[in-house]
């Protein structure tokens, strides 16, 4: 079952501007993911962000955890016509339960 | 890392038949999972695989249509079995990273059942 959700479902930008997601999850985790899905393909890992870190940087892309609220940010800088794609947070929980469980997605539509 | 290649890429079946999916990673990890993408949708666990033992499944999804094999720490397979419509989707497996670090991603099968 999905624990996360993700808002927006939908985001459309020029190119050159910010986009942020936001997902929420409903248990504790070790980690939290994001990744990216270009037309229905497979996965590429964008960042991962321990339980025990608040913000991390990769490039355009910066990652905030909020674990009091259960929540994160993903916030990509100047965006590109190449950013075009599903993005999904994914959190893993660890104990007893080793997959990840994935948010519900934002479908990003970066415009030149 | 681990490197992850997955065939078919993309498949047409008739309804009624089976079709197997293979993942190969180019290292040896403990647990590998099989996913669904339903078309617009996010990723659903189908099952966890592990090495030596019966794979573990999610809350709907059974064995007879969805058995798994994992005869290697390197090597699964997930077969979708008399296949429907409904069965349409995006199939992924995928390796639990080492520690507290990132999965691993085959490219994924499209399936489309006709």
């Amino acid at each position: 079952s999905q624990q996360g959700e993700e808002d927006p479902q939908a985001l459309s930008i020029q190119e050159g501007e910010n986009a942020t997601m936001n997902c929420s999850y409903k248990t504790s985790i070790n980690n939290l993911q994001w990744y990216r899905q270009n037309s229905g393909r497979g996965l590429v890992h964008l960042i991962l962000i321990r339980s025990n870190e608040r913000e991390k940087h990769s490039g355009r892309l910066r990652v905030t955890l909020d674990t009091s609220k259960k929540s994160s940010s993903l916030l990509i800088t100047a965006s590109r016509a190449a950013d075009t794609a599903s993005y999904f947070c994914a959190t893993a929980n660890g104990g007893g339960r080793r997959a990840l469980t994935f948010g519900s997605g934002t479908r990003l539509q970066v415009q030149p | 890392s681990a490197v992850i290649s997955q065939k078919p890429s993309r498949d047409i079946c008739q309804r009624g038949t089976s079709l197997t999916i293979q993942c190969q990673v180019d290292s040896q990890v403990t647990m590998m999972f099989w996913y669904r993408q339903q078309p617009g949708q996010s990723l659903t666990l189908i099952a966890t695989a592990n090495q030596g033992s019966e794979a573990t499944y999610e809350s709907g999804f059974v064995i007879d249509k969805f058995p798994i094999s994992r005869p290697n720490l390197t090597f699964s397979t997930l077969t979708v079995s008399n296949m429907s419509p409904e069965d349409s989707s995006i199939y992924l497996c995928s390796a639990e990273g080492q520690g507290n670090t990132e999965a691993f991603f085959g490219q994924g099968t499209r399936l489309t059942v006709v």
